[in-house]
């Protein structure tokens, strides 16, 4: 029973397609977060929702759009794909506060050709 | 964000004690410290976390330094399992805009 699931685990994909990746957790979490790992293995923060609200945004170019239907559920949409966005996207959750953990998804590797 | 320096790479054999240094000179009084790791293929893992005591859990235990300005995490007894990338990071406690911001972290080799 997983407790936060993406999907799909791969997606190939051709310059300038739009696609989506889905994540949903079952943790009862409030807080949920979109992470870029590129080929460097840096990860870095793109956005953070609470509640369904936008709490972070990240100098990330218009072309990623997140969306919260509910606070289970946080997926993020990319318009005109581009070779740069290939990397491993994470989805994490938590209860908001510095006190709790992070609990990640096990990632999509998205692969722009 | 205050920072933290790790060693890029530590070595361990199995079943040794694994002693992983971080340094956060800069801390503030409400910054909590975590630890992460991330696994080969895997998406990052909370390990433990801890705000002045030393803390310990099934994974790890967290040594804090009285002046808060460096902490160790500790595995007792390394496994292969073990080898991942260690991340030492700091929460302000009081941040309205909570998020994990990662380093480069410690890669970690275990040897059999």
């Amino acid at each position: 029973d997983t407790a936060v699931s993406q999907t799909p685990k791969y997606l190939v994909t051709q310059m300038g397609n739009d696609k989506s990746i889905k994540c949903e957790q079952n943790l009862g979490h409030d807080t949920m977060y979109w992470y870029k790992q590129d080929s460097k293995k840096f990860l870095k923060i793109m956005f953070s929702y609470n509640n369904k609200e936008l709490i972070i945004n990240e100098t990330v170019p218009n072309r990623f759009s997140p969306k919260s239907p509910d606070k289970a559920h946080l997926n993020l949409h990319i318009n005109s794909l581009e070779l740069g966005d290939s990397a491993v996207y994470f989805c994490a959750s938590s209860r908001l506060g510095q006190g709790y953990g992070y609990t990640f998804g096990s990632g999509t590797r998205l692969t722009v050709v | 964000d205050a920072k933290t320096t790790q060693p890029n790479s530590m070595e361990s054999n199995e079943e040794e004690p694994v002693h992983l240094p971080c340094n956060h000179s800069t801390i503030s009084g409400t910054d909590y410290i975590h630890w992460y790791r991330q696994l080969p293929s895997q998406g990052p893992e909370y390990v433990i976390h801890g705000l002045t005591s030393n803390v310990n859990n099934r994974m790890a235990s967290l040594a804090i330094a009285e002046d808060r300005k460096s902490s160790t995490l500790i595995l007792h007894r390394a496994t292969l399992r073990d080898a991942a990338v260690y991340y030492c990071i700091l929460r302000d406690r009081f941040s309205n805009t909570d998020k994990l911001i990662f380093g480069t972290g410690t890669r970690l080799q275990v040897f059999p």
